[in-house]
């Protein structure tokens, strides 16, 4: 199975918004609404900000918020924060029963 | 609340057998729940290796299947991972991992991972 799609990196301003994108295909992402997404600080072991595409775990802030359409599903940051900046992994279920990951994003909060 | 803590031994040597143990505390594996391993070369993305649930067969990454072995251990609330014949690509940060999932008539779908072990780095090397 190979890895979900994600830029490398994106960055973005103290209180502005950014969106990550996250590219599949239909036997993942596009075939199920399984998307997760985490945030992961450096050394540290990955926290889930949003699961089954769009939904919020609680004690997660509502600046997060997670879309999709078709095989891209996407992450938005709203009011970016400096403790933002961290990397982010989509995930997805696929139709082998199983989960990827996509390649992780680095955010750089400016 | 739910921790989970990984143990095993920081280097293997190449050919030889990784096998690491997730102890779960504050719920018993044996209520529910998928438990799962991920794993994280350095420097590198998340790698899902496999999990199963207490009277469920287990789904491994299909890229591991043929090395992988997870089981559980209900009367000491554990759950322990066996990875054969390791090489220098197999070197990262394990973690483990309590995943939601939901049954279908299909297949178990495997949806996320809410509480995760603080990881235990592992080196293969002579």
């Amino acid at each position: 199975q190979s890895a979900l799609t994600q830029p490398a990196s994106v960055s973005g301003s103290l209180g502005q918004s950014i969106t990550i994108s996250c590219t599949g295909t239909n036997s993942d992402v596009g075939g199920y609404n399984y998307v997760s997404w985490y945030q992961q600080h450096p050394g540290k072991a990955p926290k889930v900000m949003i699961y089954d595409v769009t939904d919020r775990p609680s004690g997660v802030s509502n600046r997060f918020s997670g879309s999709k359409s078709g095989n891209t599903a996407s992450l938005t940051i709203s009011g970016l924060q400096a403790e933002d900046e961290a990397d982010y992994y989509c995930s997805s279920y696929t139709s082998s029963s199983t989960l990827v990951f996509g390649g992780g994003t680095k955010l750089t909060v400016l | 609340q739910v921790q989970l803590q990984e143990s095993g031994p920081g280097l293997v040597k190449p050919s030889e057998t990784l096998s690491l143990t997730c102890t779960v505390s504050g719920y018993s594996i044996s209520s529910g729940y998928y438990w799962g391993w991920i794993r994280q070369p350095p420097g590198e993305g998340l790698e899902w290796i496999g999990g199963l649930y207490h009277g469920g067969s287990a789904s491994y990454n299909p890229s591991l299947r043929s090395r992988v072995a997870i089981s559980l251990d209900t009367s000491n609330n554990q759950f322990s991972l066996k990875l054969t014949s390791v090489t220098a690509a197999d070197t990262a940060v394990y973690y483990c991992a309590r995943v939601w999932h939901s049954i279908t008539i299909f297949a178990v779908v495997i949806r996320f991972m809410d509480f995760w072990g603080k990881g235990t780095a592992v080196t293969v090397s002579s």
